[in-house]
């Protein structure tokens, strides 16, 4: 089974810094999604950025980026130029290639409090 | 377009009890998954539905069940309500099963209290 590991429980960061979230990863598959979602105090998760294990390039949406290194299992979020919105609860997912048989495999969250 | 809707938004039960959960996804999604969430946890797979039939199950006790609806929408159903099935039910709906785009939309979900 896959497992999702995020070590840092809090992370802060002052507005308009830079934060990088850190995510690692455990699965004898070779090909597979991985995912940032972002849950705020609505409680509504939201897709902040997906990498596909496949691609060697990291992807980029706006702010937020990712650094994949697929030998070491790391799956980072770096947020540039944070905003007072970033704050939220964020987490790190896997997804099987195999599709919807084992859903998402989710870490445990990192909480990212952004300092005015 | 109107996101993944989820209902009730908030319900407390108590031991013993049954609870039905609903959810609609987005128009056009064919699959259907179910999380909980435990407070300070990341969400757990429940269940995955595409095109009515069950295709994935997490590690939960037969109490739970679920199923999905000609217009894809979805129940979750949890008989002999315990005080560790409190959490907050996430359902998420996404365009197919397997393959590209492989993202889940998560609805807000429905807070359940077990008392």
């Amino acid at each position: 089974a896959q497992t999702v590991t995020q070590s840092q429980p809090e992370m802060s960061v002052q507005e308009a810094e830079t934060v990088t979230l850190s995510c690692t990863y455990d699965t004898s598959e070779s090909d597979y999604y991985l995912f940032w979602y972002k849950q705020p105090p609505s409680r509504q998760m939201i897709l902040v950025i997906r990498q596909e294990a496949y691609k060697q390039q990291n992807a980029t949406e706006n702010r937020f980026s990712v650094n994949f290194q697929k030998a070491a299992k790391s799956f980072s979020l770096k947020i540039s130029d944070s905003q007072l919105g970033d704050a939220a609860m964020y987490f790190c997912a896997y997804r099987s290639e195999r599709g919807g048989a084992d859903g998402l495999t989710f870490g445990k969250g990192t909480h990212l409090i952004i300092q005015p | 377009d109107a996101g993944v809707t989820q209902s009730p938004t908030h319900l407390i039960k108590t031991r013993g009890q049954h609870v039905t959960l609903r959810c609609s996804p987005i128009s056009g999604h064919k699959s259907v998954s179910w999380y909980q969430q435990v407070l300070g946890q990341g969400p757990q797979f429940i269940f995955q539905y595409y095109e009515k039939e069950e295709r994935g199950r997490g590690n939960f006790p037969d109490r739970f069940s679920a199923r999905q609806f000609p217009n894809y929408s979805s129940e979750l159903n949890v008989n002999a309500l315990l005080l560790g099935d409190s959490a907050l039910y996430l359902c998420a709906s996404s365009l197919v099963l397997q393959g590209p785009p492989y993202e889940q939309y998560f609805g807000p979900g429905t807070r359940l209290t077990v008392t």
